[in-house]
């Protein structure tokens, strides 16, 4: 069963980088699905931000896409994220979901989400 | 971008009663469709994908209908553990996600 973790810190600076990463166990990274990154405002929906493939290929939201890295790490079964020049509107939790193939390329695994704050 | 609306934005019922829950997009995403629930605290739950097909271990009383613009998330008969906001999400436009509001459903 796979399952996914992020980790990083809980607290960032304004005008610094946020770091994320997801271990992904249970299975394997390099499979036919992407991993994505999404992320949830206190109190409102849900953003989806982007996602990479194990062979690096990486797609990303047109409205974050200047401010955005998704990298891969296959040794260490685990992806990861970074987010430059946040603001407090980058405070949210965080969530690593898995897009299925074999669901719709819906979002079916996620991990629990890390709660980042953005504030001096 | 497209759009996805919800709703309501807000449903009363009690358990033991029919969920019918909206989604409108704002061009056609065919089927490529998917429903989430979430409840506080915890991350969102796929409940189906395609429109109308049930994610792994999802109980049938949740179902989904439709195709092009309008789709509909019904719940036959409430549990009460399924008073949570529901999320839909199109991938049509890949590589683009996007997500509708949310309804919440709130026991009356």
């Amino acid at each position: 069963q796979v399952q996914l973790q992020e980790s990083g810190p809980g607290l960032v600076k304004p005008s610094g980088t946020l770091s994320l990463t997801c271990a992904v166990s249970g299975g394997s990274i390099s499979t036919s699905n992407w991993w994505s990154w999404v992320r949830q405002p206190p109190g409102k929906g849900l953003e989806w931000i982007g996602e990479i493939y194990h062979s690096g290929s990486t797609n990303y939201n047109p409205s974050l896409r200047s401010r955005v890295t998704i990298s891969v790490d296959k040794s260490k079964h685990q992806f990861s994220l970074k987010l430059n020049s946040v603001t407090a509107a980058d405070t949210a939790v965080y969530y690593c979901a898995r897009v299925a193939a074999v669901a719709g390329n819906a979002f079916d695994i996620w991990g629990q989400g890390t709660m980042v704050t953005v504030s001096s | 971008e497209i759009v996805l609306t919800q709703s309501p934005a807000t449903l009363s019922l009690s358990p033991g009663e029919r969920a019918t829950l909206s989604c409108r997009a704002s061009q056609s995403v065919s089927s490529d469709l998917a429903w989430y629930q979430q409840k506080p605290g915890q991350a969102p739950r796929l409940l189906i994908y395609d429109a109308f097909n049930r994610a792994t271990d999802i109980p049938a009383r949740f179902s989904g209908s439709g195709s092009g613009t309008d789709f509909t998330l019904t719940i036959s008969s409430l549990e009460p553990e399924d008073f949570a906001i529901y999320y839909c999400q199109q991938r049509n436009n890949w590589p683009m996600y996007t997500f509708g509001q949310g309804t919440k459903l709130e026991i009356k």
